[in-house]
C-alpha cells in the first residue's frame, strides 16, 4: 500500500496523559500537513511541513501540540496534558509541490482518531 | 477565512443532479473539492486554480468565479456511490502559495435509488 498511513487509528486515554501520533505520508510528497476533524466539521488545519521544515503553524495550535517530521520523511504530532477538547479524529495528508507551488491535490491517511476520557 | 458551503444537505434520486456551493471572503488562489464517506478519510476530486486550470474527477464538474471568490460542484446524473460529504477547501491568494487549505463545514449528500 504506498497511501499515507497514519497510527495508532484509535486512542483512549485520560485527562492528562500524553499522546504521540505517527503519519507516514506518500514517499515521493515534499509536504505534509496536520488537520484536525471533529463531527460534523471540516478539517482544520493544525500544521504542515515541507521536507523537514514547519513552514506554517495553525493559531489555534496552542503550546501542548507539537509536531515534527525529521529527516523530511514520516511526522509526529504529539499532545501533551491532554483535555477533554482535544478529542478528535487527527488527519494526515502529503502532497507534491514543485518550485513552492503547490497545484496538487491532498492525499489524506484514514486518520487517528483521540478519545480523551 | 472559513469558507461557506450551500447547501449543508441534499436527497437526491440516482439520476438526478444537484450543486454544491462554496463561497468566500477572501481572494482565492485555488478551490479543492473533496468528498469523505463515513469514517474514511476525504478524498480528492477537483482542483481549480486561479487563472482558469483546473483538473479532477471525470463525472464530476466545477467552476470558480476569481472575482467573486465562489467555487460551484456540479454532479450530474448522480449515482448511488456519490453518497457522502463533500467538503471544498480553499487556499487564499497570497501572491504565492503556501500550501494550506481553510475547508468548509461540508455538504451531505444522499443519494438513494
Amino acid at each position: 500500500d504506498t497511501g499515507v498511513s497514519q497510527n495508532p487509528r484509535h486512542k483512549i486515554t485520560k485527562r492528562g496523559q500524553n499522546v504521540t501520533f505517527r503519519c507516514d505520508p506518500i514517499s515521493e510528497h515534499n509536504r505534509l500537513y496536520w488537520y484536525r476533524q471533529t463531527l460534523g466539521q471540516g478539517p482544520e488545519f493544525l500544521t504542515y511541513f515541507q521536507n523537514e521544515a514547519q513552514l506554517e503553524k495553525s493559531r489555534l495550535l496552542s503550546d501542548r501540540f507539537s509536531a515534527e517530521r525529521p529527516k523530511g520523511s514520516f511526522s509526529t504530532l504529539e499532545i501533551q496534558r491532554t483535555e477533554q477538547g482535544d478529542s478528535a479524529m487527527y488527519l494526515c495528508a502529503s502532497s507534491q509541490a514543485s518550485r513552492g507551488v503547490n497545484t496538487g491535490e491532498l492525499f489524506f491517511g484514514e486518520g487517528s482518531r483521540l478519545t480523551v476520557l | 477565512q472559513q469558507p461557506v458551503q450551500s447547501p449543508q444537505a441534499v436527497i437526491l434520486r440516482e439520476g438526478e443532479d444537484a450543486v454544491i456551493n462554496c463561497s468566500s471572503s477572501k481572494a482565492l488562489y485555488s478551490v479543492h473539492w473533496y468528498r469523505q464517506k463515513h469514517g474514511e478519510a476525504p478524498v480528492f476530486l477537483m482542483i481549480l486554480l486561479k487563472g482558469g486550470e483546473q483538473k479532477g474527477h471525470e463525472k464530476i464538474s466545477a467552476s470558480f468565479n476569481e472575482k467573486k471568490q465562489q467555487s460551484s460542484l456540479y454532479l450530474t446524473a448522480s449515482q448511488l456511490s456519490y453518497s457522502g460529504t463533500y467538503f471544498c477547501g480553499t487556499e487564499i491568494d497570497r501572491g504565492s502559495t503556501l500550501g494550506r487549505l481553510y475547508f468548509g463545514r461540508g455538504t451531505q449528500l444522499t443519494v438513494w435509488p
